[in-house]
């Protein structure tokens, strides 16, 4: 399978605090996307890390990839109220197609 | 436009019914994809386009559903006779080469009745 699969599934939290989700895939990949979907509708892409990078930083978000354990993880610091949603990665291959495991449900509690 | 335009945004229609949802990717995305995402589940890809041409259309669950992209613009996604496991929210992506950030639309939500 050509999609990554995020975990856990659902993650609560204070607000304030720090947010950590992983994901894990299968394939040789050229770059990993992470996406955020607020209410069931439209993916707003987040961040692309490419398999050459270890770490890469965008405002509150770190991402992080190790292609020899096929895994990423997104931290998201100091948590808002307006973070709650669902977060998505997505293993990318060349020219091939985007594929979304079933996501982190975050609610971050104000 | 200035983003991927998905319409109509809501569609009810009658179990066996055949309807058409229409996406308006960016201007000079050459990649477009298909999903569609039930409640509580991630996008279930459908189909990918790559110009006019389907790239990958293994995810269409049927030879109920079929898609389109004529001029390697506007993708229609058609789904004939309608059943009521049909109902979901249809989202659809452009990006400008296979291997970059995709944009998606807000989706068409589907509801047979």
């Amino acid at each position: 399978s050509q999609q990554g699969e995020e975990d856990p599934q659902a993650l609560s939290i204070q607000e304030g605090e720090n947010a950590t989700m992983n994901c894990s895939y299968k394939t040789s990949i050229n770059n990993l996307q992470w996406y955020r979907q607020n209410s069931g509708r439209g993916l707003v892409h987040l961040i692309l890390i490419r398999s050459n990078e270890r770490e890469k930083h965008s405002g509150r978000l770190r991402v992080t990839l190790d292609t020899s354990k096929k895994s990423s993880s997104l931290l998201i610091t100091a948590s808002r109220a307006a973070d709650t949603a669902s977060y998505f990665c997505a293993p990318k291959s060349g020219a091939n197609n985007l594929f979304f495991g079933t996501g982190t449900r975050l609610t971050v509690i104000p | 436009g200035a983003g991927v335009s998905q319409t109509p945004s809501n569609k009810v229609t009658e179990k066996g019914k055949y309807v058409e949802l229409r996406c308006d990717p960016i201007s000079g995305h050459t990649a477009l994809y298909w999903y569609r995402q039930s409640l509580g589940q991630g996008p279930e890809f459908l189909i990918y386009f790559q110009g006019t041409g389907a790239a990958d259309d293994s995810g269409l669950p049927n030879d109920r559903f079929f898609a389109v992209r004529p001029e390697g613009s506007v993708s229609t996604l058609k789904i004939q006779r309608t059943e009521r496991g049909d109902s979901a929210v249809y989202l659809c992506a452009s990006s400008l080469q296979g291997a970059t950030e995709a944009f998606f639309g807000q989706g068409t939500r589907l509801t047979v009745v």
